[in-house]
C-alpha cells in the first residue's frame, strides 16, 4: 500500500493567517493526489483533485501543489469556517489511501 | 445536484453482517464508478472499495474477503455487505461518486453503524 503522512497533525492558527499542510506520498504517485476539509460531525468536502485543480464553488484561497512523492497544500486568508480537519488521498494505485489528517485548530 | 443518502442498520452484532445502501439522486449513476469509505470514531478516514456501474468492482485488499459492493441502476442504488463484523468495523460509513482517476466529489452525509452484542 502507499502511505501517505501528512505534516504538521495539528497546527493552531488565526483568522487571516496563511497556512500550509504537506503530504507525503511513500512512493510516487505522480498527480494523483487530492485534498479533502472536514468539518467536524459532516462528510469530507473535495477542495482540491490532481495535486492542483481547485474543485468547482471552492474559494480561491485554497490551493494545492506538488507531484511526485510531495504535495502542499495551503490556505490564504484563513476564514472562520476553514477551522477543520484536512486530509490528502492519493488515487494512484489499489487501495486508495488516505493520509492521516491534519487538524487546523482556531489560536 | 448529485445526492447521496445512505441507509441501514446502525446496530449490528459480532459475527453477523452488515449491510448498507446508498440511494443517489439527481444524476444518472451511468458512467461512474461509486465508492464505499469509513470512518473509525475519531478516526481517520478508509477507502473499502468501489463498483462501476456496469458491475465490475474493486477492493481494498484488507477487506477483500469479508466485503461486497453491488449495484442496481434500475433503482439508482450500490450496496455494501460486509460479513464476519467485529468491534474494529465500527464506524461511521459513507458512500461517494468518483470521477475520472478517483476523487470523490460528492458524498452521502454517513451513517454510524456500531457493531456491538
Amino acid at each position: 500500500d502507499i502511505q501517505l503522512t501528512q505534516s504538521p497533525s495539528s497546527l493552531s492558527a488565526s483568522v487571516g493567517d496563511r497556512v500550509t499542510i504537506t503530504c507525503r506520498a511513500s512512493q510516487t504517485i505522480k498527480s494523483h493526489l487530492h485534498w479533502y476539509q472536514q468539518r467536524s460531525g459532516t462528510a469530507p468536502k473535495l477542495l482540491i483533485y490532481a495535486a492542483s485543480s481547485l474543485q468547482s464553488g471552492v474559494p480561491s484561497r485554497f490551493s494545492g501543489s506538488g507531484s511526485g512523492t510531495g504535495f502542499t497544500l495551503t490556505i490564504n486568508n484563513l476564514q472562520p469556517e476553514d477551522f477543520a480537519t484536512y486530509y490528502c488521498q492519493q488515487t494512484f494505485s489499489t487501495p486508495r489511501t488516505f493520509g492521516q489528517g491534519t487538524k487546523v485548530e482556531i489560536k | 445536484q448529485v445526492h447521496l443518502q445512505e441507509s441501514g442498520p446502525g446496530l449490528v452484532k459480532p459475527s453477523e453482517t452488515l449491510s448498507l445502501t446508498c440511494t443517489v439522486s439527481g444524476y444518472s449513476m451511468s458512467t461512474y464508478y461509486w465508492s464505499w469509505i469509513r470512518q473509525p470514531p475519531g478516526k481517520g478516514l478508509e477507502w473499502i472499495g468501489n463498483i462501476y456501474y456496469s458491475g465490475s468492482t474493486d477492493y481494498n485488499p484488507s477487506l477483500k474477503s469479508r466485503v461486497t459492493i453491488s449495484v442496481d441502476t434500475s433503482k439508482s442504488q450500490f450496496s455494501l455487505r460486509l460479513n464476519s463484523v467485529t468491534a474494529t468495523d465500527t464506524a461511521v460509513y459513507f458512500c461517494a461518486r468518483d470521477r475520472s482517476t478517483g476523487w470523490h466529489d460528492y458524498w452521502g452525509q454517513g451513517t454510524l453503524v456500531i457493531v456491538s452484542s
